[in-house]
């Protein structure tokens, strides 16, 4: 079965830094578009970041809001997803989900709690 | 952006209804959407697939449909586990953007 296992979340100040990771099972990872989508508290769903299989050159496409700031990066030997997030602001605070397979398949989330 | 004005935020309605949510693309977006339900603390379960194909294991009792730049979600008979959360998503163009949500809850 799919499984998609997102760590590393937690409270973190303004300005700092914070890696996320996905592991992933089940499916061809290579062959996979990953994404990350977030989810403010009480608030709805927005897309994060895209990255692309190796015949596509790892393409990265980013939100605005995140464009600069965050990178998404993949290792395929590893099945892994991660999201590295730099200079984090206070409305970066939400659950965030790997996702993968056109969004078929979802992690459990990851709580990313950005706060002084 | 392409922007998808979803409406409405919130439902009641009671078990046996016919429901419909729907979003509206800002700018073509072709069929490329795709409806999302999510449960309290748990993950977004796809729904329906470019703008009216069912996802694998979801009821006959859901379904999808287009007009225009209207997208819409329907629940033909309204059961009590349909009670959550409903998102529709575009990904016609990056970045892609998600409809503001609709809270469905049972009468």
């Amino acid at each position: 079965a799919v499984q998609l296992v997102e760590s590393g979340g937690g409270l973190v100040q303004p300005k700092e830094s914070l890696k996320i990771s996905c592991a992933a099972s089940g499916f061809t990872f290579s062959n996979a578009a990953m994404y990350w989508v977030r989810q403010a508290p009480g608030k709805g769903l927005e897309w994060v970041a895209r990255i692309r299989t190796k015949p596509n050159n790892y393409a990265t496409y980013y939100a605005d809001s995140v464009k600069g700031r965050f990178t998404i990066s993949r290792d395929d030997s590893k099945s892994m997803v991660y999201l590295q997030m730099d200079n984090l602001k206070t409305e970066d605070t939400a659950m965030y989900y790997c996702t993968a397979d056109a969004f078929a398949y979802w992690g459990q989330g990851t709580l990313v709690t950005v706060s002084s | 952006d392409i922007q998808m004005t979803q409406s409405p935020s919130s439902m009641s309605a009671s078990l046996g209804d016919r429901v419909t949510i729907t979003c509206q693309a800002s700018q073509d977006i072709g069929n490329n959407l795709i409806w999302f339900q999510q449960k309290p603390g748990k993950s977004p379960r796809p729904m329906i697939y470019y703008a009216t194909n069912l996802a694998n294991g979801v009821p006959s009792r859901f379904s999808g449909s287009r007009s225009g730049s209207d997208y819409s979600l329907t629940i033909s008979s309204l059961e009590s586990e349909d009670m959550a959360d409903y998102h529709c998503l575009q990904y016609k163009q990056y970045p892609l953007t998600f409809g503001s949500g609709t809270k469905l809850e049972i009468k």
